[in-house]
């Protein structure tokens, strides 16, 4: 079945740096890729996704590339904020209309530090 | 972005009681909402499916019996854990989506701990 990895946490980082999340993805057919973000006490938000092999979804300074030769939708930002961080969940959704679901990866929880 | 509440965020209940989970959309009509289990350091698995008006369709073995998913309107669905069991201490959350979009909203989650 579909199913999706990520990289496991926490990922500790100090201000300014670069991250990397990995993620990849077991999948029929052409899935919906996308990045959500949950800050402490709150609910997930969708960050960034991707539809098509090649597309790239951007938002905040974050972005990920939809790669279908390798699986994966990799998260990046050049220079973590001490805002940034939360738990990162990677996702993937096949279907259509009402029969769509979405499969989580475990999150990766994130601290930055000033 | 729309606004999807979850009531309460924590709970404890002893064993053998249930536990009622509220979820709410606040600005727009969530004619399909979606419930989640988490375990530590798991992935959100998808519980159950519902649309308003209809029985909840569950994911392969989530126990319908256990897990009473009601969505009689649309800006209100509820999740009635029964008889709960020290197993069933989990973080559930839910999403909602309206017709017109095909993104789903997530209320924060509900941490159910059963003594």
């Amino acid at each position: 079945g579909d199913s999706v990895t990520q990289m496991e946490g926490p990922v500790t980082l100090s201000e300014e740096a670069c991250l990397t999340i990995n993620c990849t993805y077991t999948a029929t057919g052409y899935p919906s890729l996308f990045w959500y973000v949950q800050y402490p006490g709150e609910g997930l938000q969708l960050l960034l996704k991707a539809t098509k092999a090649d597309d790239k979804g951007s938002n905040k300074g974050f972005e990920a590339t939809y790669r279908k030769e390798t699986t994966s939708f990799h998260l990046e930002k050049g220079s973590v904020q001490v805002s940034d961080s939360a738990v990162y969940f990677c996702a993937l959704r096949r279907g259509q209309g009402g029969s769509e679901k979405l499969v989580f990866g475990k999150g990766t929880k994130l601290t930055v530090n000033p | 972005g729309a606004v999807v509440s979850q009531h309460p965020s924590r709970v404890i209940c002893k064993s053998g009681t249930s536990v009622k989970i509220e979820c709410r959309s606040l600005d727009f009509q969530a004619t399909t909402m979606f419930w989640y289990r988490q375990f530590p350091k798991q992935s959100l698995m998808l519980m159950a499916t519902s649309n308003e008006g209809s029985k909840a369709t569950y994911e392969q073995g989530v126990e319908k019996d256990k897990f009473l998913i009601n969505h009689a309107s649309l800006t209100l669905s509820t999740l009635t854990v029964t008889s709960a069991h020290p197993e069933d201490s989990s973080f559930y959350i839910c999403s909602a989506r309206d017709s017109w979009n095909t993104e789903a909203f997530f209320g924060q989650g509900t941490r159910l701990t059963v003594v």
